[in-house]
């Protein structure tokens, strides 16, 4: 079973369109992010929340939109998608607390045309 | 936001060489952690240091903590193709409350 899957593995979709990516973790953690890698390989952490309660955010435009129904899922919903948001978009989780070793989904390719 | 500087950047060498990367910052972190990350697929840990001037192996990987806990290193020995990927070094400062804190990476490429 994978530990951490994320949907869908390809994205290709118009400027202005809206889109969602999925997360679920079985690992049984308590801290999930996503964390987006640009074109140069630089990974950078949007969110991350901790047992359905947000506590990072870093600064992402507020079409970016992630929600925890449970402990082991974090979606993350994009609205009026622009070229900028061309990346790839990195679920993972944590045993508790941010900071301890992160187990990876294997990425969501998201190229906005 | 800690800045963690990777070098080199890119690096390409043939198999059976030894090779070793670099990770700097002028911050202090609680711990460090290394990751490959191979095309198409997410970052794997491949360690975690937490004390200064600690060192972890790993089969041929060597991996160094600073003494002042604000560098590491990997060093390979006798490089194989299989460890062809991107190397990312992560920074977690005091209790981590800003999660970590990645380098951008150093692609490795060994050619058979």
């Amino acid at each position: 079973d994978t530990a951490v899957s994320q949907t869908p593995k390809y994205l290709v979709t118009q400027m202005g369109n809206d889109k969602s990516i999925k997360c679920e973790q079985n690992l049984g953690h308590d801290t999930m992010y996503w964390y987006k890698q640009d074109s140069k390989k630089f990974l950078k952490i949007m969110f991350s929340y901790n047992n359905k309660e947000l506590i990072i955010n870093e600064t992402v435009p507020n079409r970016f939109s992630p929600k925890s129904p449970d402990k082991a899922h974090l979606n993350l919903h994009i609205n009026s998608l622009e070229l900028g948001d061309s990346a790839v978009y990195f679920c993972a989780s944590s045993q508790s607390w941010v900071g301890e070793k992160l187990f990876f989904g294997s990425g969501t390719q998201l190229s906005v045309l | 936001t800690q800045l963690l500087e990777q070098s080199p950047q890119f690096l390409s060498i043939q198999e059976g060489e030894n090779l070793t990367v670099y990770c700097n910052s002028s911050s202090v972190f609680s711990s460090l952690q290394w990751y490959r990350q191979e095309p198409g697929e997410g970052p794997v840990l491949l360690v975690t240091v937490v004390t200064g001037g600690e060192v972890k192996k790993l089969k041929r990987l060597t991996f160094q903590f600073g003494d002042a806990r604000k560098d590491s290193s990997l060093h390979i020995t006798a490089a194989q193709p299989g460890d062809t990927g991107l190397y990312l070094c992560a920074g977690a400062e005091g209790g981590g409350a800003d999660g970590l804190t990645f380098g951008k990476g150093t692609h490795l490429i060994i050619q058979p």
